[in-house]
């Protein structure tokens, strides 16, 4: 398998602008999970879904924030406007649904937004 | 809500020597697993160990190994044999058992191995 693919690997857009990251996860795997890393705050989930259904966004930062799957392979966050306190590196993730298993981590988003 | 802290923002250590980096957690659950994960300059994250929570032995993968003690909720992972490799950052992470599969990361410690 490929692993977790993400698009794209960077990204520098103008505050205002929409940006859409987009994920496929790892064939077969029942969760996903979008992540965002900055220096100040680490690592922090987003937002999870499981068999498609988002189970928990509580913390998708706020309104601006979207996320949707409309199917077992792909899934989008979309910021829309973006601002620059939106730069960070966001991270798709897939598991299986099973207890205790790992997550595998796509190689990123960097978003930079100025 | 589970917490998890990494007290140690950065840590360095010489080439083929010991290094021990710290990680504690807070639950009130009695079923659950504990993770490390390394994250290299590449910017991948990579699965280093993982442990359940209701094994008492703890858990090794080369020079890889935790020393986990429930009571005190303390996950600390050694390294041995330190390689230039081996410079990353390190996250440590809690998830439930049962059906929630999300993962709760530590804010890392930055670990460079020197020649």
């Amino acid at each position: 398998d490929a692993g977790v693919i993400q698009s794209p690997r960077h990204e520098v857009t103008e505050m205002g602008q929409e940006v859409t990251l987009r994920c496929k996860p790892i064939s077969g795997h029942n969760s996903l999970f979008w992540y965002r890393q900055t220096m100040m705050r680490g690592l922090e989930l987003l937002i999870y879904f499981n068999n498609n259904v988002p189970i928990d966004d509580s913390g998708m930062p706020e309104d601006r924030f979207s996320a949707k799957m409309p199917n077992a392979s792909f899934s989008t966050l979309k910021i829309q406007p973006s601002e620059p306190r939106d730069s960070a590196v966001y991270f798709c993730a897939s598991s299986e649904a099973t207890e205790g298993t790992e997550a595998f981590f796509g190689q990123g988003t960097r978003l930079t937004v100025v | 809500a589970q917490t998890v802290t990494q007290s140690q923002p950065e840590m360095s250590v010489q080439e083929a020597e010991t290094v021990t980096l710290s990680c504690t957690y807070d639950t009130s659950e009695s079923n659950y697993y504990l993770f490390w994960y390394k994250q290299p300059p590449s910017r991948q994250m990579i699965l280093v160990i993982r442990q359940e929570a209701y094994k008492q032995q703890n858990a090794t993968e080369n020079r890889f190994s935790v020393n986990f003690q429930k009571a005190a909720k303390s996950f600390s992972l050694k390294i041995s044999d330190s390689q230039l490799g081996d410079t990353a950052m390190y996250f440590c992470a809690y998830v439930s058992g049962g059906s929630n599969y999300k993962l709760t990361f530590g804010k890392g410690t930055l670990l460079t191995v020197n020649p």
